[in-house]
């Protein structure tokens, strides 16, 4: 079975530049999740999806951030403008359900802001 | 809001020794998750308890919840190299399931 797919891998930007991660969930998972994972920290939700719709977004920055799930799978986190402060590790993660069903993690999207 | 406190911050360890991880709550744990992640990498699922008093073991890694469910640990025996990574525990945090984490537990194992 095929993992979380997430792309790019790495990005470097200059600050108030745009950036976009892309995310596939593993087939089948109802749940996604964007998640930021700043240096020395444990990774904090930015943003849950059922579906195709939005269940948990309170801790996205919503004045540069946005998020889509359109059709139920794959999903595209986008930044805009860059700051220097969201330099982190993007990581996507998808379970079968919210409520419990264990999580799986994509390889993430290391952001460098310049 | 819920906490969940790692110690050690950072554990170097000789290959062959054993060592153990804390995680902690501020809370009671309603389900207790632990991942392993490798430096720049995303996180790989270990174990996941849900029961006071549950051990689950897989290959030399055996994880504890404590009866009272606010603590866990986080066991390897005779470790290896292959194990260095940064260990994470995590819980449910909200209504719908998402994950609050530790900040981790940095695992250096010396050959």
């Amino acid at each position: 079975e095929a993992g979380v797919a997430q792309s790019p891998r790495y990005k470097i930007i200059e600050k108030r530049q745009s950036v976009a991660f892309w995310c596939n969930p593993i087939s089948g998972h109802a749940t996604l999740y964007w998640y930021q994972q700043i240096l020395g920290q444990g990774p904090k939700l930015l943003i849950q999806f059922q579906n195709n719709g939005v269940v948990d977004d309170s801790q996205l920055p919503k004045d540069r951030f946005s998020a889509e799930r359109l059709k139920g799978v794959d999903s595209t986190l986008k930044i805009q403008p860059a700051k220097l402060e969201d330099s982190a590790v993007y990581l996507c993660a998808s379970s079968l359900d919210a409520g419990g069903k264990t999580q799986y993690f994509g390889p993430g999207t290391r952001l460098l802001v310049l | 809001s819920q906490e969940l406190e790692q110690s050690p911050q950072s554990l170097i360890v000789q290959e062959g020794k054993n060592l153990t991880i804390n995680c902690t709550s501020s809370k009671t744990l309603y389900g207790l998750y632990w991942y392993k992640q490798k430096y720049g990498e995303g996180l790989i699922f270990l174990m996941m308890l849900q029961k006071g008093g549950e051990e689950k073991s897989h290959e030399k890694i055996t994880a504890k919840l404590d009866e009272k469910k606010q603590q866990s640990s986080l066991h390897i025996t005779a470790s290896q190299p292959s194990h260095a990574g940064i260990y994470l525990c995590g819980a449910p945090g909200g209504s719908q399931g998402n994950l609050i984490f530790g900040k981790g537990t940095k695992l250096s194992v010396k050959p």
